[in-house]
């Protein structure tokens, strides 16, 4: 099956830092992808849709300049946590549409930042 | 609005008997369904998905039913067993375009021994 990679897969910073994480389809051309959060014990919270050289659409409550996305390639997805403070401190997935195939999502195994 | 509600937070199954989640949807325009499987601390897993044109969709162990008119659908698992203990989402798409999909809050399966 389709493969998406994560990485890191888990990062500890300090307030005040940005903290980039990069979401790769690995064998297959990814148009779409989409970045969710999971706290604890709830569901997956849908942060974003990432599509290929052009901009991010967000969800409503979710802020642009804080969570930066940048899909510059058709494998690459990128989401920098800007300024982080402990409230960002979540588990954030990423999952990619195979470009052109059915709509089934495939999803990274997911990185754990934790904000000091 | 919820769209898709998995209105079973948790259920518990003995080893070897059949597991049934259940998802229903609200949005006509839904027509393609999908089961992801998690771990905790780790990404969902694609299970086995289903079109709106058909109402059955099986492989191995596990069978997806779709009954459109009542906007049900089910995922069975038989036999059950220990490693499937983890939360079901259900998702929904309508293929209108570059849309994400929508998911249920999840049930936590636990298969007992």
């Amino acid at each position: 099956g389709a493969v998406v990679s994560q990485h890191p897969s888990r990062v500890i910073c300090k307030s005040g830092t940005s903290v980039k994480i990069e979401c790769r389809s690995l064998d297959f051309q990814a148009t779409t992808m989409f970045w969710y959060r999971q706290f604890p014990k709830q569901s997956l919270m849908l942060m974003a849709t990432s599509n290929e050289g052009s901009k991010a659409t967000y969800e409503q409550g979710v802020e642009k300049d804080k969570f930066l996305i940048n899909h510059a390639s058709l494998t690459l997805s990128t989401l920098t946590v800007t300024s982080a403070h402990p409230e960002d401190s979540s588990f954030y997935i990423c999952s990619a549409r195979e470009t052109g195939g059915p709509e089934t999502q495939y999803f990274g195994p997911g990185t754990r930042l934790l904000v000091l | 609005d919820q769209q898709v509600k998995q209105n079973s937070p948790s259920l518990s199954v003995q080893e070897g008997r059949i597991s049934i989640l259940n998802c229903d949807y609200t949005n006509s325009m839904f027509d393609y369904f999908l089961w992801y499987k998690k771990y905790p601390a780790e990404g969902p897993t694609f299970l086995i998905s289903i079109s709106s044109i058909k109402d059955k969709n099986e492989d191995g162990r596990f069978t997806v039913f779709l009954n459109k008119s009542a906007k049900h659908l089910s995922l069975h698992i038989v036999p059950s067993q220990p490693g499937d203990s983890a939360v079901y989402f259900c998702a929904a798409s309508a293929r209108s375009g570059n849309t994400p999909l929508v998911f249920g809050k999840g049930t936590r399966l636990s298969v007992i021994a």
